[in-house]
């Protein structure tokens, strides 16, 4: 079973920041959170992980409560293009479960 | 680099018939193996996975089988399809450690 619960879907406006809220209350001390997306009919794409600080690259920013319980991903600027399902996982070493994602839809 | 490859895209088999899903891995050693199928409009399940040749966990019990018969080789089998293997079938890979994972593209089973 998955460890993290994802709201089913969300919308977002077009140019606006999407911010993407996962709970993971039963996360370990050695577990990092991933972020990946699925776009419609391909394979999932990486988009950034953490273990405890907030993290930041090209796609999207990752903010990890300090108690870990949650996190949030951030698209600071979303595009129709990010309209996709996105998957918070935990993860350490080979165990790997997604569990249903939030289905966000960016609209003009 | 590293890639994955995974085929066919897609596929239609009569039920009853076997079934064979082969996936790749070029450009690094030692890789940890998964398969999920996606079932329409749903989440990724995780139906098997490997951490060395002829290591295979399977977290789902079901029609199917995996084997890992070369470090990076994955082959997703059956031998007698149902109609309720339909679906989204996707490989994928990771490093040791804590790496993110990289996906194939997925092959569509239909199985009619």
């Amino acid at each position: 079973d998955a460890k993290t619960t994802q709201p089913p879907s969300m919308d977002c406006a077009e140019g606006r920041a999407a911010n993407l809220p996962c709970n993971h209350s039963t996360i370990s001390g050695n577990e990092y959170v991933y972020w990946y997306r699925q776009i419609h009919s391909q394979g999932p794409q990486y988009i950034i992980h953490g273990l405890k600080n907030n993290e930041t690259n090209e796609m999207a920013s990752l903010i990890i409560t300090e108690d870990r319980k949650s996190s949030t991903l951030i698209l600071p600027h979303a595009t129709l293009r990010d309209t996709a399902v996105y998957y918070c996982i935990v993860r350490y070493r080979d165990d790997m479960r997604f569990g249903a994602g939030t289905r966000l839809t960016v609209k003009p | 680099s590293q890639t994955i490859h995974q085929w066919p895209a897609t596929l239609v088999q009569p039920v009853g018939s076997p079934l064979s899903l082969e996936c790749t891995v070029e450009g690094t050693s030692n890789p940890n193996l998964y398969w999920y199928r996606q079932a329409a409009g749903r989440g990724l399940q995780l139906l098997f996975y490997s951490v060395g040749i002829g290591q295979i966990s399977s977290e789902v019990p079901q029609n199917l089988s995996a084997s890992r018969p070369q470090d990076r080789q994955f082959i997703l089998s059956s031998k007698k399809l149902l109609l309720s293997d339909s679906g989204f079938y996707l490989c994928a890979w990771t490093g040791t450690g804590s790496t993110e994972a990289f996906f194939g593209q997925g092959t569509r089973l239909t199985v009619v």
